[in-house]
């Protein structure tokens, strides 16, 4: 089975800093797919970014990269310039290629507040 | 286009009471989940569907039923409720394997 672990459950930045959430996961999988949601206090669960193992390019969206590390099974979210619209919780997730289901396992979350 | 929408959006039961919680999506998603999220936690899986009339349980299935009739709607049953099935309910649907999944606004359940 898989498990997703977030370290950080909360944590706090100035408007317009960068801020970075760390995520690990461990699988004996080879081939996988990451992603990060937010959910800001309205509870919608918004894709923030998705990765693919088997791609070793970091996948970026705008403001939001990720530095995805196989070997150490880590996969970071970086937020730059961060704002206050950003503030929510976010989850990041693991779903494995061979998976009839679609099935997401989520870790237990990071809570981000930006500051103005 | 609506995306996936549920309903109620918030639900008070007594132990022992039924009910169905509502989810729906206009994008003709073969793929279909049902969610649960407790406090301070990530979302676990309970039931999913990869198409009409094909449904199987996720990690959490215990307490709940789902059907597939059609590729629009993905309803969850709770024969009788209990206390420990209070949580925030969400669906989420997509195109196919290992697509993205989108997700609906949530139900809140509260069951006393």
């Amino acid at each position: 089975a898989q498990t997703v672990t977030q370290s950080q459950p909360e944590m706090s930045v100035q408007e317009a800093e960068t801020v970075t959430l760390s995520c690990t996961y461990d699988t004996s999988e080879n081939n996988y797919y990451l992603f990060w949601y937010k959910q800001p206090p309205s509870r919608q669960m918004i894709l923030v970014i998705r990765q693919e193992a088997y791609k070793q390019q970091n996948a970026t969206e705008n403001r939001f990269s990720v530095n995805f590390q196989k070997a150490a099974k880590s996969f970071s979210l970086k937020i730059s310039d961060s704002q206050l619209g950003d503030t929510a919780m976010y989850f990041c997730a693991f779903m494995k290629q061979n998976n009839a289901g679609n099935m997401l396992t989520f870790g237990g979350g990071t809570r981000l507040m930006v500051k103005p | 286009n609506a995306g996936v929408t549920q309903t109620p959006k918030f639900q008070v039961l007594k132990t022992g009471q039924s009910m169905t919680l509502q989810c729906a999506q206009d994008m003709n998603h073969e793929y279909m989940s049902w969610y649960r999220q407790d406090p301070g936690m990530g979302l676990r899986l309970i039931h999913y569907s990869v198409g009409a009339g094909i449904t199987d349980q996720g990690e959490v299935p215990n307490g709940y039923n789902v059907s597939r009739s059609t590729t629009e709607d993905f309803p969850l049953r709770l024969l009788s409720a209990a206390p420990s099935q209070t949580s925030v309910y969400f669906c989420a649907s997509s195109r196919g394997p290992l697509e993205t999944q989108y997700f609906g606004p949530g139900t809140r359940l509260l069951v006393l």
